[in-house]
């Protein structure tokens, strides 16, 4: 079974510029995530789907984050205006349901964004 | 608020000896889901094992085992007959529901393994 897709792998930008990551979960998969990975640290989620409805972006900053998931498949996330502290690696994952069997949550190979 | 904590930044193992990962976790709640996950230098996250806290049967998985003990909230890994492709850091993860359909994955800050030859 194909695993989750993530583009571009890399990205480097200067601040204040935009940029825009897309994800395409696993066939079937209801839940999709995005996370935020800083350098020596866990991820930390941004926002969850399930299907295309947001479940929770409580740590989304909205002022310049922006995600949508339409007809509950692909997923992109925006970023408008970066600034430095963008610089991450920006994983997507996504699951078969978001609890009880199929929980588990399979990671893409991630964006590594890079804010000059 | 759930906080996992991986005592452990670095560690380091002979190559066919065995290692165990430590990680704790803070909850309040009795039904919730514990994982490991690896992240090899290329950066892809991979699912290593998941345990449901209902069940008091350790999971396994091949060479990977956990020692979930629930009273003391505490989830470490035992990585048996070590190989140099373990060589990954690796995220302790906690998930419970948090009412509604929300439910959130909290990674801790992991410990980077490295298996010597």
């Amino acid at each position: 079974e194909a695993g989750v897709a993530q583009s571009p792998r890399y990205k480097i930008i200067e601040k204040r510029q935009s940029v825009a990551f897309w994800c395409n979960p696993i066939s079937g998969h209801a839940t999709l995530y995005w996370y935020q990975q800083i350098l020596g640290q866990g991820p930390k989620l941004l926002i969850q789907f399930q299907n295309n409805g947001v479940v929770d972006d409580s740590q989304l900053p909205k002022d310049r984050f922006s995600a949508e998931r339409l007809k509950g498949v692909d997923s992109t996330l925006k970023i408008q205006p970066a600034k430095l502290e963008d610089s991450a690696v920006y994983l997507c994952a996504s699951s078969l349901r978001p609890w009880g069997q199929g929980v588990e949550q399979y990671f893409g190979p991630g964006t590594r964004l890079t804010v000059t | 608020a759930q906080t996992v904590t991986q005592s452990q930044p670095e560690m380091s193992v002979q190559e066919a000896e065995t290692v165990t990962l430590s990680c704790t976790y803070d909850t309040s709640e009795s039904n919730y889901y514990l994982f490991w996950y690896k992240q090899p230098p290329s950066r892809q996250m991979i699912l290593v094992i998941r345990q449901e806290a209902y069940k008091q049967q350790n999971a396994t998985e091949n060479r990977f085992s956990v020692n979930f003990q629930k009273a003391a909230k505490s989830f470490s890994l035992k990585i048996s007959d070590s190989q140099l492709g373990d060589t990954a850091m690796y995220f302790c993860a906690f998930m419970k529901q948090s009412g509604g359909s929300n439910y959130k994955l909290t990674f801790g800050k992991g410990t980077l393994l490295t298996v010597n030859p």
